[in-house]
């Protein structure tokens, strides 16, 4: 009864792969994000959808593309990962769009580029 | 550019101790959020204080907020070694989308 899930939960990768992470919320929500977790622990917002519609698309190079299918579900595509790609990703998700909604966090998807 | 910045970057205390954390943030917000992530885990809301409201309670938590110096504290009382964790505060400016900036956070250690 997961709220927020991820996968994978871990993904190595050589340098100029194309990967994916999937994500997935029960909870009814109408609104998911994707954040970056660098090493320092910086925590930054990279795309959000509000049924499935693109709302916040920060400064993000171009191959990263976001994808929703539907209400429950957030997917990124990462083409030609570079080694600065390597970071935790979180998906989160929240019951409408305006910041005054608590976010409910996925358990992160630790992405290492080699 | 980031928000929110957090004082101490890490606090190490015994358990049964308060712990104090800090933010500071550079915008005008229209609420203020603290998260809590443990080693290896995503983050967990803890506690939603808005820009109109001075502080705020829940269980062992108390927040304030000090919005004439852009500031907010995160006080946990008696604290546990499960209280163990990395906390960021996050604000949510005036726009009407569900951006969140979260500061760089404090990592709490409280030793048993």
């Amino acid at each position: 009864d997961t709220a927020v899930s991820q996968t994978p939960k871990y993904l190595v990768t050589q340098m100029g792969n194309d990967k994916s992470i999937k994500c997935e919320q029960n909870l009814g929500h109408d609104t998911m994000y994707w954040y970056k977790q660098d090493s320092k622990k910086f925590l930054k917002i990279m795309f959000s959808y509000n049924n499935k519609e693109l709302i916040i698309n920060e400064t993000v190079p171009n191959r990263f593309s976001p994808k929703s299918p539907d209400k429950a579900h957030l997917n990124l595509h990462i083409n030609s990962l570079e080694l600065g790609d390597s970071a935790v990703y979180f998906c989160a998700s929240s019951l409408g769009a305006g910041g005054r909604e608590t976010q409910y966090f996925g358990p992160g998807t630790r992405l290492l580029v080699l | 550019s980031q928000q929110g910045e957090e004082d101490p970057q890490a606090l190490s205390i015994q358990e049964g101790e308060n712990a104090t954390m800090n933010c500071s943030y550079k915008t005008s917000i229209n609420n203020l959020q603290w998260y809590r992530q443990n080693s290896g885990r995503g983050l967990v809301h803890l506690i939603l204080i808005r820009s109109n409201e001075r502080e705020k309670h829940s269980g062992r938590l108390r927040v304030t907020l000090d919005t004439s110096k852009k500031s907010s504290s995160l006080l946990i009382t008696a604290s546990r070694a499960a209280d163990t964790a990395s906390y960021f505060c996050a604000t949510r400016g005036s726009s009407n989308t569900g951006k969140l900036i979260f500061g760089q956070g404090t990592t709490l250690q409280v030793k048993p």
